[in-house]
């Protein structure tokens, strides 16, 4: 079973910000969260991974409260081509990571 | 362009056929991965290699065949296939067992 539980589906709006919100309450010490993307009939895309507090790049950030039980997604200004799956991961080895159903947005014009 | 290529990008097969799945990595990567992602089921992992040594088999049934000949290249050899195989099979690649996973774009299987 996944670690990690978010919203099954989430619209918005283009220009909007987007936030999407990952519960972990059983996050381990040495875990870190990890978000992907995925657009339909094409392989997962590595978004941002994150220990603690916040970290940002060029596409997203991703905002980690001190307890670490939750995490954010915030994509700023999306467009209709950020229309896709979102996965929040949770664990300590990327390649034992453990998938859920992730969260299907829909961004509207 | 992920760095990570699958070929062919769709293949149908009989349950009786042997085809393979192809990947080539460019990106200087040192562990491979094939995953399986079935319609309405999470992403599951399927067998992982490390410097050309498998590492992982996640109890994947015998009729899926890995070969990793180098670290670019993974081979996923099929055989006497069933319906409920057909799926997209994704390859990915990671500098290390550690790092972050970079996934190619998926061979869609239909098995007839």
């Amino acid at each position: 079973l996944a670690k990690t539980t978010q919203p099954i589906s989430m619209d918005s709006y283009e220009g909007q910000e987007v936030n999407i919100t990952c519960s972990h309450n059983n996050i381990a010490t040495n875990d870190y969260i990890t978000w992907y993307q995925q657009f339909p009939s094409q392989g997962p895309r590595f978004i941002i991974q994150g220990y603690k507090t916040k970290v940002t790049n060029e596409v997203a950030s991703l905002f980690i409260p001190a307890d670490r039980k939750s995490s954010t997604l915030s994509l700023p200004r999306v467009s209709l081509s950020d229309t896709a799956v979102y996965y929040c991961l949770v664990g300590d080895s990327n390649y034992q990571l453990i998938w859920g159903a992730g969260t299907k947005l829909i961004i509207k014009p | 362009e992920t760095g990570v290529t699958q070929t062919p990008r769709h293949l149908v097969m009989g349950m009786t056929n042997k085809k393979s799945l192809k990947c080539e990595q460019h990106l200087g990567h040192n562990a491979m991965y094939w995953y399986k992602q079935s319609a309405k089921k999470p992403l599951e992992l399927m067998f992982v290699y490390s410097l050309e040594e498998r590492v992982e088999n996640n109890s994947v049934p015998s009729r899926f065949s890995p070969e990793c000949p180098n670290s670019s290249h993974l081979f996923l050899h099929l055989h006497t296939l069933q319906p409920e195989d057909s799926a997209l099979y994704l390859c990915a690649s990671s500098q290390a067992l550690e790092n972050t996973i970079y996934f190619g774009e998926g061979s869609w299987l239909t098995v007839v």
